[in-house]
């Protein structure tokens, strides 16, 4: 079977660093996903590792590493607005639908 | 912009009643999803289709179906709906395995 595991939730103070991590054990594996999702909106991308290693996009940043098959996304300068679900995601394939963690709820507080 | 529509944000209809979502997206994205999100349960498949006329059952398929007679164009159907399939309803397209785009779901309750 496929199965992601992330935190259910993670609190962290305004201005800090925290980092959300993701292990992953599924059939097959073509790279990680990271989706963020506000309160009663929709899940929009973040970022993507098809390779080993750390991907930086401004204040996000997120690492894979395969042979442990886990990664994480490392959020920098806590906003509140970064006060979201975050969702680690894997294609099993190149043509599969992707698999889902279920989620980690980050709450950013001042 | 990429941009997935859905056809309501809100829907409140009673047992038994057959319900239709739809969902366009245009990007000329050849795949199309459709998930349900519930607490604690995180974002569960029902449905994909990777062509038109082409439909493949996800992980919660039973008392769905689903239709896409244009690329663009993903539609899902509760033939009977019931109160277990109140959930938000989240439409997705993708061009590759790496990003999907999502539509701003649907919050279905059934009476």
């Amino acid at each position: 079977g496929q199965s992601l595991e992330q935190p259910s939730e993670v609190t962290a103070v305004e201005g800090a660093i925290v980092q959300i991590n993701c292990t992953y054990q599924t059939s097959g594996f073509y790279g990680l996903s990271w989706y963020q999702q506000h309160d009663g909106g929709a899940p929009t991308f973040l970022s993507y590792n098809a390779l080993d290693g750390l991907e930086e996009t401004g204040r996000f940043s997120s690492f894979l590493s395969r042979s442990d098959s886990y990664g994480y996304l490392l959020l920098q300068e806590l906003q509140m607005k970064d006060s979201a679900s975050y969702f680690c995601a894997v294609p099993p394939s190149g043509n599969t639908p992707l698999v889902f963690g279920k989620g980690t709820r980050l709450s950013v507080i001042a | 912009d990429v941009k997935v529509t859905q056809s309501s944000r809100y829907l409140v209809k009673r047992t038994g009643e057959k319900v239709f979502l739809e969902c366009v997206q245009d990007m000329d994205h050849e795949n199309m999803f459709w998930y349900r999100q519930d607490p604690g349960l995180g974002l569960r498949l029902i449905y994909f289709s990777y062509d038109v006329k082409m439909k493949e059952k996800g992980d919660i398929p039973e008392g769905y179906s689903v239709s896409r007679e244009k690329k663009e164009r993903f539609s899902l159907i509760l033939e009977s709906a019931s109160t277990n399939q109140t959930s938000m309803y989240l439409c997705a397209s993708s061009g590759g395995a790496d990003t999907q785009y999502f539509g701003p779901g649907t919050r279905l309750t059934v009476l």
